[in-house]
């Protein structure tokens, strides 16, 4: 079934550790970006990439790291958590030609950071 | 500084009509998007609109004013399963998506 998967879908962190977010599409989208929600907040962008070995910061990056080898895949790291990273982190892609250029998104993973 | 207002919650009750209104302040403007997220869920895609007026599909239609930084989403003949959170995005100069807050639409029976 096409589309974008991410893992884990939850987890539970201590403050401090590291942690990758992973995330995968098999619709051979050129674009692909990373997302949090958090309550009462729009969705802000973290990173983005317009196509494999490319990437960029978006409204929060800080915090947060991306690599983009392949097409397929958009793994976020975060290097040492804290609190703050407590939010939903949603995971999408966009083919990066078309007008519309839609963006299509994973399930989400729900991290806690304590 | 960039800004999408959208009410935080609307009632309405099964078939009946609601309108969702959405102002927006934006570098650049590069298209306006509804989206749809159940809780618990990812948002999915409703609409697309870059140019000034109506476009139906289906039991839902997105209008725009770009003159007026405005636009609404109109949800006709309501059902239960349109409970949900209802997310404006706008396209900037940069072509990044600002999102507003959402806004969670309760249906009554």
């Amino acid at each position: 079934i096409a589309g974008i998967t991410q893992a884990p879908t939850s987890q539970i962190l201590a403050a401090g550790r590291r942690m990758t977010l992973r995330c995968t599409q098999d619709m051979r989208h050129n674009a692909m970006y990373w997302y949090r929600q958090d309550l009462g907040l729009g969705l802000r962008l973290i990173h983005y990439s317009n196509t494999a070995g490319t990437t960029g910061k978006g409204e929060v990056p800080d915090g947060y790291s991306v690599s983009r080898a392949n097409t397929d895949d958009f793994p976020l790291t975060l290097a040492s958590a804290v609190p703050s990273q407590t939010s939903v982190y949603f995971c999408a892609s966009s083919s990066g030609t078309s007008e519309t250029d839609t963006q299509y998104f994973g399930p989400g993973t729900r991290l806690t950071v304590l | 500084g960039q800004n999408i207002d959208q009410p935080t919650e609307m009632t309405a009750t099964e078939g009946a009509i609601v309108q969702i209104n959405c102002t927006y302040q934006t570098s650049g403007f590069n298209g306006l998007f509804w989206y749809q997220q159940h809780a618990g869920e990812a948002p999915t895609f409703l609409s697309y609109n870059v140019l000034d007026g109506l476009e139906e599909k289906g039991r839902f239609s997105s209008f725009l004013s770009r003159s007026k930084g405005y636009s609404y989403l109109l949800l006709k003949e309501l059902q239960m399963k349109d409970s949900a959170s209802y997310l404006c995005a706008v396209r900037d100069s940069n072509y990044q998506l600002i999102w507003g807050a959402g806004t969670k639409l309760i249906i009554k029976p």
